[in-house]
């Protein structure tokens, strides 16, 4: 089973700054790497697929990227509504998912 | 709109049975893979079982054997049928659109979920 280890578990930042979030894989997954969003008791949204590709709707400032082991998210300029949980996910080979990184509020 | 809105959840007892249900609308059902995806309290999220448009169907080892997945495209509903369930099994279980993209499956869209809470 592939692995996905995100980092950090917490992150403590402030609106308007720039946020990198990372996610690994302990083996190669080429670019089939999705990145959520989670907000409690909603659905998961989907943010990017192909480590790079924004989905339907996602506003330009979520951008991905990276390859086989190493990616990133960035959120350009943190929104009130981007404090919550963001997990990256491989479809590679069957589906793992990272255990998440949780943006809060500085 | 796409929309999934899963059901059937609620408290069961070690050993028990229960049967998901995932309607979904806003978009051609029966063309469409959908996933089932779980999260336990305090956990992430962890792959359940897929079903392909054609039927096909896979399972995490986890739920290998005790759980079903199926569609009634004429109903536009999946549904996961859990047997011998055990206390792990507790979490909240969630529906997701199967997107095939670049040799394999994304999950495009989601429900908002249903719990599972499996307790004597």
């Amino acid at each position: 089973e592939i692995v996905m280890t995100q980092s950090p578990a917490t992150l403590s930042v402030s609106p308007g700054e720039r946020v990198t979030l990372s996610c690994r894989a302990s083996q190669s997954v080429s670019n089939n790497l999705a990145w959520y969003q989670h907000k409690p008791g909603q659905a998961p949204r989907l943010l990017l697929y192909g480590a790079s590709t924004r989905a339907t709707g996602i506003p330009d400032r979520f951008s991905g990227s990276g390859s086989e082991t190493e990616f990133t998210l960035t959120i350009s300029s943190l929104q009130s509504e981007d404090f919550v949980v963001y997990y990256c996910q491989q479809y590679h080979d069957w589906y793992t998912f990272g255990q998440g990184t949780k943006l809060e509020i500085k | 709109e796409v929309q999934l809105v899963e059901s059937g959840g609620g408290l069961v007892q070690p050993g028990g049975s229960l049967r998901l249900s995932c309607a979904a609308s806003g978009f051609t059902f029966s063309i469409y893979g959908i996933h089932w995806v779980r999260q336990a309290p305090g956990k992430g999220l962890e792959y359940v079982s897929s079903i392909t448009n054609g039927g096909g169907t896979t399972y995490a080892n986890s739920v290998k054997g005790r759980f079903t997945i199926s569609r009634d495209n004429s109903k536009d509903t999946l549904y996961l049928q859990m047997g011998s369930l055990r206390a792990e099994d507790t979490a909240v279980y969630y529906c997701a659109r199967a997107v095939w993209y670049s040799g394999s499956y994304y999950f495009d869209y989601w429900g908002q979920g249903t719990l599972v809470t499996v307790s004597s």
